[in-house]
């Protein structure tokens, strides 16, 4: 297992198109997190998955973004109808817990959005 | 609510000097701290991560500490290398994280 995966690494796309990004995370980790990080900024939290379950979704999180993580493993973020305020890095994070206690995040690269 | 502060938002310093990064945070219950680094336009590293019943850890050349009861971390470099220049962010885990906005350390040849 080589880390977390996050697929594409770039993409740019035309404003009102929608995208979608894949994140696979380390096996043995049952927690999955997406965090979205504007140029200068700390990382947003967006939403957290219990294994197959979306446990929270940040505010932030319009209608137009759907998270799904429909067997457990890898996840995947959709944004519909793209706006340049969308343009950001999107990291996904897992992490391996035990009861509600987790034990160290890894992340992945992120991938980068840009919407023109 | 949680908040994260790291001091200073940036630092400067020439090749093999010893420093320190500093984080405070305002609620005392967490899970645990963990410091990441992060390069431009890449991903978030994580260098060492603290859990609530420890004090400190060490690796390599870094060493970090906790102290909860004041809700401080600190983060010590020791003979920094121009490799070392990246922005660190201290993030503490409530159940979610919560990130400090990074110090970006610069260190000069």
């Amino acid at each position: 297992d080589t880390g977390v995966s996050q697929d594409p690494r770039h993409k740019i796309t035309k404003r009102g198109q929608n995208v979608t990004f894949r994140c696979d995370p380390i096996s043995e980790h049952n927690r999955l997190y997406w965090y979205r990080q504007t140029l200068g900024q700390g990382p947003e939290f967006l939403t957290y998955f219990q294994n197959e379950a979306q446990l929270e979704k940040s505010r932030l999180l319009s209608d137009r973004f759907s998270a799904e993580r429909p067997k457990g493993s890898f996840s995947t973020l959709e944004i519909q109808r793209t706006e340049q305020g969308d343009s950001a890095m999107y990291l996904c994070a897992s992490s391996p817990t035990r009861g509600d206690r987790n034990y160290g995040y890894t992340f992945g690269s992120g991938t980068r959005l840009t919407v023109v | 609510k949680q908040e994260v502060t790291q001091i200073p938002a940036a630092l400067s310093v020439p090749e093999g000097e010893n420093l320190v990064l500093n984080c405070s945070f305002t609620d005392s219950a967490i899970y645990n701290l963990q410091w990441f680094r992060q390069d431009p336009g890449k991903g978030l590293t994580s260098l060492l991560l603290i859990q609530s019943s420890q004090r400190e850890q060490t690796s390599g050349r870094l060493n970090a500490s906790l102290d909860k009861s004041s809700g401080r971390s600190t983060l010590y470099i020791a003979a920094s290398q121009p490799g070392d220049s990246a922005t660190y962010l201290c993030v503490v885990d409530t159940g979610k994280l919560i990130f400090g906005q990074g110090t970006t350390l610069q260190v000069k040849p």
